[in-house]
This record gives C-alpha cells, structure tokens and sequence, in this order.
C-alpha cells in the first residue's frame, strides 16, 4: 500500500471549513483513497473514500487531483466535535485486485482543532 | 444494530498475569481485525480474520500473543504472561466483503502495571 503524508496539526474556526491535505505520490492505478477520524478515546470513524473523481457525503467532501498524487478532505463547516484525527489512507479495497481484505495501515495523521 | 462490542472497557493486571481480550464483530460481517494503539507506535494491525480464519499475524508481537476466532460472532486476544510494555488500547473491527468500510468497536483499555 502507497504511503501518506499530512501535516502533524492544524487549526480550524468553528463554522469555518476545514481544508486537510494528503500526499500520497506513489499511489497505484487502484488504490483508493480513504479517511478515517479518530476522536479522543474512541475507535476510529469512516468518513469517505475515492478513487479519482471528487466525492461528498454528508460528513465531508474528498477532493482527488487529477493526477491523484494527493488529496483533500474537508470539512465545509467544521464544529468543535470535528476535533480528531484525520488519517489519509490509500489501499486495494476488500475484494479488488491485490486485496489485502480490508487491511488499513495508518500513519500519524492530523490533529485538527476546531475552536470557538 | 449495536456495532462492534468489545469487553472490557478497561483492564488493569499485574505483570505477568495472562488478560483476555474479547469481541463481537457486526453481524454479517465476515473479516475481523485486532488493532493496537499506544502513543509511540500509533495505531497498528495485529491479526486479521477472514470468515473465521487467520489470514495474516504478521503484526502480532510475540508469542505471548494469541489470538482466536471460534465463531463468526466472538473473537479474543490473549496475552500470556502480560508485561507493562503490553499497555495500550486494543481496538477490535470488523468488515463485511461488499463494504470498503472497517467498523471499530470502542477500544479496551489495558494497562499492566
């Protein structure tokens, strides 16, 4: 699986949105691009995921570039309960070619702190 | 649907006791996975099941780890004899085929003093 970079923190206003960046430059033709969070003490939360065109859902938005060698997470009016962290993932989904059946390898991530 | 449960919450052993991890994956969910976090070595894959199977343990520490599957409704993950350095939150997910989405159960806290 690619590996991901992100910035250890960031900072965000509350009502404002939250822009969180991925680089992930050795991605594969198909390898999708995942978001978990994880706020404190709790397990880890699906946001959204993508392969190469811009998805939304009603948690986020994922912007891929075109040559999808990073992305974008946002959050388009962040709360305080959006303070987490954000880790990017990229991976073969469960069943595609190359499965490692849903195997998640998570980085450090990035702290966002959303603040009244 | 309840999500992913995981007992206990928390745990607190002495070196060299053995601790038993236990979990119950969603229903219908096929592949189960035991996580590891601590705050040196992030979040990291111990093993993984696959409709009851152990696919790949290649992240379980060291023999004092074990792990099982008896059913498709209960996993546990054992450490014997536990040591301080075993403290962490020990997260347990589960996945069905068709979805792209792990499912985490809320953690157990484990400390070995």
């Amino acid at each position: 699986d690619a590996k991901t970079t992100q910035p250890p923190s960031m900072d965000c206003a509350e009502g404002r949105a939250a822009n969180l960046p991925c680089n992930h430059s050795t991605i594969s033709g198909n390898e999708y691009v995942y978001w978990y969070r994880q706020i404190h003490s709790q397990g880890p939360q699906y946001i959204i995921h993508g392969l190469k065109n811009n998805e939304t859902n009603e948690m986020a938005s994922l912007i891929i570039t075109e040559d999808r060698k990073s992305s974008t997470l946002i959050l388009p009016h962040a709360t305080l309960r959006d303070t987490a962290v954000y880790y990017c993932i990229v991976r073969v989904p469960s069943g595609g070619r190359g499965s490692t059946l849903g195997r998640l390898y998570f980085g450090r991530g990035t702290q966002l702190t959303v603040w009244p | 649907d309840a999500g992913v449960i995981q007992s206990p919450r928390h745990e607190v052993t002495e070196m060299g006791q053995e601790v038993t991890l236990r979990c119950k994956p969603i229903s219908g969910h096929n592949s189960l996975f035991w996580y590891r976090q601590t705050m040196m070595r992030g979040l990291e894959l111990l093993i993984y099941f696959n409709n009851n199977v152990p696919i790949d343990d290649s992240g379980m520490p060291e023999d004092r780890f074990s792990a099982k599957m008896p059913n498709a409704s209960f996993s546990t993950l054992k450490i014997q004899p536990s040591e301080p350095r075993d403290s962490a939150v020990y997260f347990c997910a589960s996945l069905t085929g068709g979805s792209r989405e792990q499912y985490f159960g809320p953690g157990t806290r484990l400390t070995v003093t």
